[in-house]
């Protein structure tokens, strides 16, 4: 079956340290992006990505990096200059322009 | 700009139907989204509507769409338990170079009763 792929499921992390959250996705998508969820509020957009090697910044990178040199991979790393890493976060992918985003179950990840 | 508003609760007895509304400010917005997210669980997509089409219906969804009032709602037909869930809307903004991104509302958590 295809689908979006995030791993661990929960992540915990002491303050300070960096993290690297992991998305997957086997649909052949181009584009695949980051999200942040917190509660009561809607999706924000960390990054985005529409061809390897290729990134943008979202509406709320600052503390988050990413890289894109595989087409089936997206992973994002915290940092420690995040001030509010705890969060629920969704990585997303497309085939591009008008096409719908496919969503993977979330990685809930707290830090201490 | 990029806004995208909704109700944050909704609570319907089951069988009823629900209706779920949403605004957005962006005329240019090409497609309009309807996610669902289960507790813990990603957001899955229900239904989409393009800019151009009053209505669309699927199964037990009905989708609204007034452009002139940048209105967008959801009925839910014969609402069941499992239905509770949370509901996002979203528009899809293009930007120059084929890029596009989703602007989503804080979604509304609907709650169904016996």
């Amino acid at each position: 079956d295809g689908g979006i792929t995030q791993s661990p499921k929960y992540l915990f992390r002491k303050e300070g340290q960096n993290v690297t959250l992991s998305c997957e996705q086997n649909l052949n998508h181009d584009a695949m992006y980051w999200y942040r969820q917190d509660p009561g509020q809607g999706l924000r957009l960390i990054y985005y990505s529409q061809i390897v090697n290729d990134f943008q910044k979202g509406d709320i990178a600052e503390g988050y990096s990413v890289s894109r040199e595989k087409k089936e991979s997206f992973p994002l790393t915290v940092t420690s200059a995040q001030k509010n890493p705890t969060a629920f976060y969704l990585c997303a992918s497309s085939r591009g322009e008008d096409s719908p985003l496919h969503f993977g179950n979330g990685t809930r990840l707290t830090v201490t | 700009g990029e806004d995208v508003e909704q109700s944050l609760f909704l609570s319907v007895r089951e069988g009823d139907s629900s209706v779920i509304n949403c605004t957005y400010t962006d005329s240019s917005s090409t497609y309009l989204y309807w996610y669902k997210q289960e507790p813990g669980a990603g957001l899955q997509l229900l239904t989409y509507i393009f800019s151009n089409m009053d209505m669309k219906q699927d199964q037990r969804l009905t989708v609204l769409l007034n452009k002139k009032d940048k209105h967008l709602s959801l009925r839910i037909a014969d609402t069941q338990t499992g239905d509770s869930a949370i509901y996002f809307c979203a528009e899809n903004l293009m930007f120059s170079g084929g890029y596009n991104k989703l602007i989503f509302g804080a979604g509304t958590r609907l709650a169904v009763h016996p």
